[in-house]
């Protein structure tokens, strides 16, 4: 299985900063790569996919780019509705796994 | 509006059996892979299976394989999840998930808003 690992685990950033969260896939995975947004006691919903096509209706202040095994999610000036845990996701092949989750948490 | 919700999640004592139902409106089930995500309470989520648009293809996550089977009607415009033998690691809230577009490599587009099941003696 293909494993994936997200930095940091968590941060603490204020309102109107940039964010930058890294995944990183234990072998090339193309641009088989999702971002996930998860707010407390919701579902997941899906913010980027092909690493960086934004889903439809996210706001684009959220963007995504990388290849291979490398990937980053940056949302350009943190709000206070971005706090959240965040997933990345390969789909490149099965099972399709995710990263463990980096959880943002506004100062 | 695209809509999926999931039921038939409760308290079930290890060994046994539940069915996971989720039902799909808003599109037409026939055009996407489905697929049930589950997320163990306070962890991350995990791929548990997917079932191909007319059932012909299905996959599952190594730890369920020959315990839960996947399915659908479409007609009906419905998913279940079978879950046999079940064990306390997969007490989890499960989501039916839908791929964005119809390939077994689609990410998950819509999701329902879970169903909670726990393995507890």
């Amino acid at each position: 299985d293909i494993q994936m690992t997200q930095s940091p685990s968590s941060l603490s950033a204020s309102v109107g900063d940039r964010v930058t969260i890294t995944c990183r896939a234990s072998q090339s995975i193309s641009t088989y790569l999702s971002w996930y947004q998860q707010r407390p006691g919701k579902a997941p919903k899906l913010l980027i996919y092909a690493a960086s096509s934004l889903q439809s209706g996210v706001p684009s202040g959220f963007s995504g780019s990388g290849s291979g095994t490398d990937f980053t999610l940056t949302i350009s000036s943190l709000q206070p509705e971005d706090s959240a845990t965040y997933y990345c996701q390969q789909s490149y092949s099965s099972p399709p796994t995710f990263g463990q989750g980096t959880t943002v948490e506004i100062k | 509006e695209v809509q999926l919700v999931e039921s038939g999640g409760g308290l079930v004592q290890p060994g046994g059996s539940l069915r996971l139902s989720c039902a799909a409106s808003g599109f037409t089930l026939n055009t996407y892979w489905m697929n049930w995500v589950r997320q163990a309470p306070g962890k991350g989520l995990e791929w548990v299976a997917n079932i191909k648009q007319d059932g012909s293809e299905r996959y599952f996550v190594d730890s369920v394989k020959g315990r839960f089977t996947i399915s659908r009607d479409n007609a009906k415009n419905a998913l279940d999840l079978q879950m046999n033998s079940l064990r306390a690691e997969d007490t989890a809230v499960y989501y039916c998930a839908r791929g964005l577009y119809s390939s077994s490599r689609a990410p998950f587009d819509y999701w329902g808003q879970g169903t909670l099941v726990t393995v507890s003696s």
